[in-house]
């Protein structure tokens, strides 16, 4: 079975902590994305990266860390120094950044409630 | 700089009667345009996209989109809504880049 899987489903943590959300594809993506969704809100971007070893910020990236140490996975980490980190999370891939018609596949998405 | 904007926030309709959600962009290049629809408590899934071929492209589920450059429009729409149509649908513009999701629509579908 071919897609993108993110765990948990839902996570609870205490203020103050790091916490790390998992995203792995298996379709061979060489573009992967990380974004945050709100109540009544679109997508904001906070991370993308083009190829291992490589990201770049988006529109929303303080607080959050990432890596690519390899293809199929792309981590994403909501430090405590996010002031409001509670959200609904999606990772997306893509073939590549660089195709005009390329089309980005979502995961089921991770529930970050910060007690 | 491209823009997404959905002009309802929230289409309430009768199961059977016609679906409209509208979508306008701002691209200075030529963009692809996607729907994508989502359930609650999960991902978006591609309903369609438009990438510079027919402007009518059709989609899963009913859903069809036409792509109307002169409006700068993509608007969604399906000749009888369902119940299982209900959800939140996101209008997306890409210059291949960059993609700038529209704030969404919410379809409440009437029994």
């Amino acid at each position: 079975d071919g897609g993108i899987t993110q765990s948990p489903k839902y996570l609870f943590r205490k203020e103050g902590q790091n916490v790390t959300l998992s995203c792995e594809q298996n379709l061979n993506h060489d573009a992967m994305y990380w974004y945050r969704q709100d109540p009544g809100q679109g997508l904001r971007l906070i991370y993308y990266s083009q190829i291992v070893n490589d990201f770049q910020k988006g529109d929303i990236a303080e607080g959050y860390s990432v890596s690519r140490e390899k293809k199929e996975s792309f981590p994403l980490t909501v430090t405590s120094a996010q002031k409001n980190p509670t959200a609904f999370y999606l990772c997306a891939s893509s073939i590549g950044l660089q195709t005009s018609t390329d089309t980005q596949y979502f995961g089921p998405g991770t529930r970050l409630t910060v007690l | 700089a491209q823009s997404v904007t959905q002009l309802d926030s929230h289409v309430s309709v009768s199961e059977g009667t016609p679906v409209l959600l509208r979508c306008n962009y701002s691209s200075s290049y030529s963009p692809s345009l996607f729907w994508y629809v989502q359930h609650p408590n999960k991902g978006l899934q591609l309903l369609l996209k438009y990438t510079s071929a027919a402007t009518l492209v059709k989609g899963i589920n009913g859903f069809e989109a036409e792509f109307k450059k002169s409006e700068t429009s993509f608007h969604l729409t399906k000749p009888s809504a369902h119940m299982s149509d209900a959800a939140e649908y996101f209008c997306v513009v890409s210059d291949g880049q960059n993609f700038v999701f529209g704030p969404g629509t919410r379809l409440s579908v009437l029994p």
